[in-house]
């Protein structure tokens, strides 16, 4: 069975850098996915398709200071310069099908 | 710019039937998968359906097979979820989203949602 596993909570200071982390299940290593950012009161927003060798692509707009990568079954969303926009629940999700992770709550302090 | 507009949301009572739509525009809409995903209070989001391009293929979360339908109209630029038998459990905020491909592969694209509240 495909499950996406998140750490519920993450925080990291204004101008640092945080790494979240989306771990597939057994067997499903090789699977791309799309991480998403949902700011508090608002709908989720489509940040990017990260691949299993960790290129990606980004959605519209979304800045520099998102990146992803890889390693193995683990699939990473870095964010650097945090924000206090930044703030904000992200959650996983495979490609080709649509399974969500639990997501992962970052506070910005 | 594209836009997912949701409507059709509100109080409905247990075992009632509820339709929501969602008004798509600035982009191709047959070229494109539809979903709809739900997010109950305070909890995380739950896929609930989606529809290829041309409606071949249509799949459906085990919580609501039987009970909801996905549609498009291709014509009208829309996306329609008849709900029905609805359940308190089915209380949520609803979401229409665009896949990134005609076939399902992965969401890129996200409406504002429309609420249901399922309560008698």
């Amino acid at each position: 069975q495909l499950v996406l596993t998140q750490s519920p909570s993450a925080s990291a200071s204004l101008g640092a850098s945080v790494k979240l982390t989306c771990t597939l299940s057994s067997g499903h290593s090789s699977y791309a996915i799309a991480w998403h950012q949902q700011q508090p009161e608002k709908g989720p927003r489509y940040l990017m398709k990260l691949n299993s060798d960790g290129s990606h692509s980004k959605g519209d707009g979304i800045p520099d200071r998102f990146s992803g990568s890889s390693s193995g079954a683990e699939r990473y969303l870095t964010i650097s310069s945090l924000q206090s926009e930044d703030e904000a629940d992200y959650y996983c999700q495979t490609w080709g099908t649509v399974v969500f992770g639990g997501g992962t709550k970052l506070t910005v302090l | 710019e594209v836009q997912l507009v949701e409507s059709g949301g509100g109080l409905v009572q247990p075992g009632r039937s509820l339709r929501l739509s969602c008004a798509a525009s600035g982009f191709t809409f047959d070229d494109y998968a539809m979903h709809w995903v739900r997010q109950a209070p305070g909890k995380g989001l739950e896929w609930v359906s989606g529809i290829s391009w041309n409606s071949g293929s249509i799949g459906y979360a085990d919580s609501v097979k039987g009970r909801f339908t996905i549609s498009r109209d291709n014509a009208k630029n829309s996306l329609y979820l008849q709900m029905n038998s609805l359940r308190a459990e089915d209380t949520a905020l609803y979401y229409c989203a665009r896949d990134s491909e005609g076939e399902v592969a992965g969401i890129s694209y996200w409406g504002q949602g429309t609420l249901v509240t399922v309560s008698s």
